[in-house]
């Protein structure tokens, strides 16, 4: 079965530079979401996607992050403009919420984006 | 607001020593809880989770963690390391009330002497 698709896995950028993250849940799962990890915060939830609608963006950092989520089955993450404090890893994840608890969240392999 | 702590950023043991990781959460209520996996250069991958059913769960690759409540504690263990065992785990909390939500703890790498 194929897992969380992200794309690209690894960016390099200039600072200033429109940034765009991609990924691909698995099919299925009605909810997807955007973790960002960084060695001073740790794994972050970013924002919260369930069936296609935004319900807890509480922590995305600022107006330069945006996610859409157009269909079922892609999502953006896109930084514009980007500053070298983005550096990270962005990783999305998908899992299918209220059917059991505690539901299980599948992540992808994130997408390792450095701002210089 | 739930939080979890996990004691010591860095373990390391003995090839087929006694792996034990420690987690502690706080919350007057107690959570659904997990541990994931997380290998170099890839993303994180469950090991196991309590959702309030039996209080010792058994995970993938040996692992179990038993939840007690009085010391709210979930701590992970697994009888005998092995190289491929080396990795960071992180503990992580979901509110029973926002059950979509995980917060994660700040990891423990797991170092595996020959």
């Amino acid at each position: 079965d194929a897992g969380v698709i992200q794309s690209p896995r690894h960016e390099v950028t200039e600072m200033g530079q429109e940034v765009t993250l991609r990924c691909k849940p698995i099919s299925g799962h009605n909810s997807l979401f955007w973790y960002r990890q960084t060695m001073m915060r740790g794994l972050e939830l970013l924002i919260y996607f369930n069936n296609n609608v935004p319900i807890d963006d509480s922590g995305m950092p600022e107006d330069r992050f945006s996610a859409k989520m157009p269909n079922a089955s892609f999502s953006t993450l896109k930084i514009q403009p980007s500053e070298p404090r983005d550096s990270a890893v962005y990783f999305c994840a998908s899992s299918l919420v209220g059917t059991v608890p505690g539901n299980t969240i599948y992540f992808g392999e994130g997408s390792w984006l450095t701002v210089v | 607001a739930q939080s979890v702590t996990q004691l010591g950023s860095h373990v390391s043991v003995s090839e087929g020593a006694l792996v034990l990781l420690r987690c502690n959460y706080s919350s007057s209520v107690p959570p659904y809880l997990f541990w994931y996996v997380q290998y170099p250069n890839q993303g994180l991958q469950l090991l196991l989770k309590y959702t309030s059913a039996a209080t010792l769960v058994k995970g993938i690759n040996g692992f179990e963690a038993e939840f007690k409540k009085s010391e709210t504690s979930f701590h992970l263990t697994k009888p005998s390391a092995h190289m491929s065992d080396a990795a960071e785990y992180f503990c992580a909390v979901s509110p029973r009330d926002s059950s979509y939500k995980l917060i994660f703890g700040s990891g423990t790498r797991l170092l595996v002497r020959p």
